[in-house]
């Protein structure tokens, strides 16, 4: 039982570069978020997703693309990077319905330059 | 909007106890939590509230007061290895989190 995937674990982009970062769980959660971590600011919450075909955005979507075409993955797409995009990136996820504990991924930092 | 407030960093000694206060003003609540986050590392779940009072688990407990829009975290019998960030959360339709607080654990 792998819990919660995320790829890469490191990444170094240049402005207006885009990529794609990946999370994929196995415990047939329906509910996925990404989050990013910047220091005295905490987690910051970019999109959301409460189960296949839907996600929502957060408090910081801008820049960020999302899609949920399984229950298992929930890509982020940076469209065009920026160095306000440098960061760590956290993928979480929760079963729902009354079971809101959520499970993180190991996390992606991401550097733009 | 959603506030949600805590101290940004606290010193405490091995072995005494230690309280970590988490202040939440959001637009709907469905339950507190609390996770721990060692540096460099993921966060981990550590107590979860949804109604008044006082949950236990070992060394750690949290309160919720709803009314007040207040929780508490308490770590008792601190040791080094409760040197960590610890990350109040609230649930509603999504999860936001309060900005952390860095807990120093000395000899």
């Amino acid at each position: 039982n792998a819990g919660v995937t995320q790829t890469p674990k490191f990444q170094v982009l240049k402005t207006g570069q885009s990529m794609t970062l990946q999370c994929a769980q196995d415990m047939n959660h329906e509910y996925m978020s990404w989050y990013r971590q910047d220091p005295g600011m905490g987690l910051r919450l970019i999109h959301y997703s409460v189960g296949a075909g839907i996600t929502d955005q957060g408090e910081v979507p801008n820049g960020y693309n999302v899609s949920r075409s399984t229950t298992e993955d929930f890509p982020l797409r940076l469209l065009s990077a920026a160095p306000s995009q440098t960061s760590v990136y956290f993928c979480a996820s929760s079963g729902g319905q009354g079971s809101w504990t959520l499970h993180f991924g190991n996390g992606t930092r991401l550097t733009v330059t | 909007g959603q506030n949600i407030d805590q101290p940004t960093e606290m010193t405490a000694t091995e072995g005494a106890i230690v309280q970590i206060n988490c202040t939440y003003q959001t637009s709907g609540f469905n339950g507190l939590f609390w996770y721990q986050q060692h540096a460099g590392e993921a966060p981990t779940f550590l107590s979860y509230n949804v109604l008044d009072g006082l949950e236990e688990k070992g060394r750690f407990s949290s309160f919720l007061s709803r009314s007040k829009g207040y929780s508490y975290l308490l770590l008792k019998e601190l040791q080094m290895k409760d040197s960590a960030s610890y990350l109040c959360a609230v649930k509603h339709n999504d999860m936001r989190f309060g900005a952390g607080t860095r807990l120093t654990v000395k000899p």
